[in-house]
C-alpha cells in the first residue's frame, strides 16, 4: 500500500517569514496529494490540493509543489501570521479507498 | 456545505465492553470512512465502504467492525473494547466520480477513552 513520510514533526518560524513542510510517498499510481490543517481541538479542514497532471498549484500565500518523478509534494505558506499555528497533516491517494495521511507537522508561529 | 456528523464527541467506556461509534453525512456521499489519530502517528485509516453494504479494511482493521445499511450512515464497533483502543475516531466522507478521488470531509471526532 500507500506510504506516506512527512517533515519536519515540528516547525518554528517568526511571524511573516515563510514556511515550507515536505513529504514524500510511495505509490507511483497516487494521483491525489491533499493538505489538511487542524487546529487544536478542531477537525482537519482541506486546505489546497494538487492532482498528478499538475505541478504546483497557489491559493493566496499557500502553494503546493508537486514533482511526480522524485514523489515528493510541498505545502508552501508564506507571510506566516498567528492564524497559520496548527498541525498540517499531507495526503496521497489515487482511488476509492481514501487517503494515507502522513504523521503531521506542529506549525507554531512566533511573534 | 457538507455535514459530517459523529454522534457522541467524548466516550469513556470500560474494558471489554461494546462500543459503536456512529457517523452521518448529509451530502449523498457514496463514500465513507473511519480513521483514527493519535498524537505522533497522524491518521490511519481502520475501514472505509463505497456502498451500502460494502466495506474494505484499511491499515489497522484489528479489534474493530463496521456496518453501512444506509448510504448516509456508517458505524464503527468495537466488538470487545481495549485500553489501546483509546484513541481520537475520526469519520469522513467524500463524492466518488468513478475514476478521480475527491476531498475527504471530516466529522469532529469522537475522543474514545477505554478504561
Amino acid at each position: 500500500g500507500e506510504n506516506v513520510e512527512q517533515h519536519p514533526s515540528t516547525l518554528s518560524v517568526q511571524e511573516g517569514d515563510s514556511a515550507v513542510i515536505k513529504c514524500t510517498y510511495s505509490d507511483s499510481a497516487s494521483n491525489y496529494f491533499p493538505w489538511y490543517k487542524q487546529e487544536l481541538g478542531k477537525r482537519p479542514q482541506l486546505i489546497i490540493d494538487i492532482r498528478s497532471n499538475v505541478g504546483e498549484k497557489k491559493d493566496q500565500r499557500i502553494a503546493v509543489t508537486l514533482n511526480k518523478t522524485a514523489k515528493h509534494f510541498s505545502l508552501h505558506i508564506t507571510e506566516t501570521q498567528p492564524e497559520d499555528s496548527a498541525v498540517y497533516f499531507c495526503a496521497a491517494g489515487g482511488g476509492a479507498d481514501g487517503l494515507t495521511f502522513g504523521k503531521g507537522t506542529h506549525l507554531i508561529i512566533q511573534p | 456545505d457538507v455535514k459530517v456528523t459523529q454522534s457522541s464527541r467524548y466516550l469513556v467506556k470500560r474494558t471489554g465492553e461494546k462500543v459503536f461509534l456512529e457517523c452521518v453525512q448529509d451530502m449523498d456521499h457514496e463514500n465513507m470512512f473511519w480513521y483514527r489519530q493519535d498524537p505522533g502517528l497522524g491518521l490511519r485509516l481502520i475501514y472505509f465502504s463505497y456502498d451500502v453494504k460494502m466495506k474494505e479494511k484499511g491499515d489497522i482493521p484489528e479489534g474493530y467492525s463496521v456496518s453501512r445499511e444506509k448510504k448516509e450512515r456508517f458505524s464503527l464497533i468495537l466488538e470487545s473494547a481495549s485500553t489501546n483502543q483509546t484513541s481520537m475516531y475520526l469519520c469522513a466522507s467524500s463524492l466518488w466520480t468513478g475514476a478521480v478521488v475527491e476531498k475527504l470531509f471530516f466529522g469532529s471526532g469522537t475522543q474514545l477513552s477505554v478504561l
